[in-house]
């Protein structure tokens, strides 16, 4: 079955304390990307990975990381986590940004207390 | 910065009832997406439209791009339970923004109640 898996689903953690949330697909594809949506503000992109070793910022990038070493994973690195990052997360793929459908995971619930 | 503003934000109906969404903005965008999100899961494409003046159908639902590629709306008709959940319209402007970002709208939360 062709999906995106996000892993945990569901996270509580403290101020500081490093942690990573996993995303991986299984359609091949060359374009993945984090977002966070927040109430009133929507889905805002984090970071996005046009392919392996390729990632560029999106419009909310600050005290997030990510890294692209395989096609099929782009994890969410937080080094430093505070609680304005309590949010959902979504990681999405797609083969090509433009005219593609974006294929989202289920959701990551992180509070950051 | 591409702005996509969608309208109403909230909405609250009557099963039966007829319904427009709108999705607005000042920028030109090569093609536009409508997601449907459901409590507890991501968003999952409706439709995408990339022709100026271009509609499509899904059913009870009908989607128009604006004959100069800035906004969209969808339309749902005889609005049953199951259309409850959050819609988003997307805009992507690759090639000609030279953007490989997808821009979100806020959304708008339907409820239909029986």
């Amino acid at each position: 079955e062709a999906q995106v898996t996000q892993n945990p689903r569901y996270l509580i953690t403290v101020t500081g304390k490093k942690l990573t949330v996993t995303c991986s697909q299984n359609m091949n594809h060359e374009y993945m990307s984090w977002y966070r949506q927040d109430p009133g503000l929507g889905l805002r992109q984090i970071y996005y990975s046009m392919n392996v070793e390729v990632t560029d910022k999106g419009d909310v990038p600050e005290g997030y990381k990510v890294s692209r070493k395989e096609k099929r994973n782009f994890p969410l690195i937080l080094e430093s986590p505070s609680p304005n990052q309590t949010s959902l997360y979504f990681c999405a793929s797609s083969l090509l940004l433009s005219y593609n459908e974006q294929f989202f995971g289920p959701g990551t619930r992180l509070t950051v207390l | 910065t591409q702005l996509l503003e969608q309208s109403p934000q909230f909405l609250s109906i009557q099963e039966g009832e007829n319904l427009t969404v709108y999705c607005n903005s000042s920028s030109v965008f090569s093609s536009l997406q409508w997601y449907r999100q459901e409590p507890g899961e991501g968003p999952v494409l409706l439709v995408t439209v990339v022709t100026g003046g271009e509609v499509k159908k899904l059913k009870r639902l009908t989607f128009q791009f604006g004959d100069a590629r800035k906004d969209s709306s969808l339309h749902i008709t005889a609005a049953q339970p199951g259309d409850t959940g959050l819609y988003l319209c997307a805009g992507d402007s690759y090639p000609q923004g030279g953007s490989e970002k997808l821009v979100f709208g806020k959304g708008t939360k339907l409820t239909v109640n029986p």
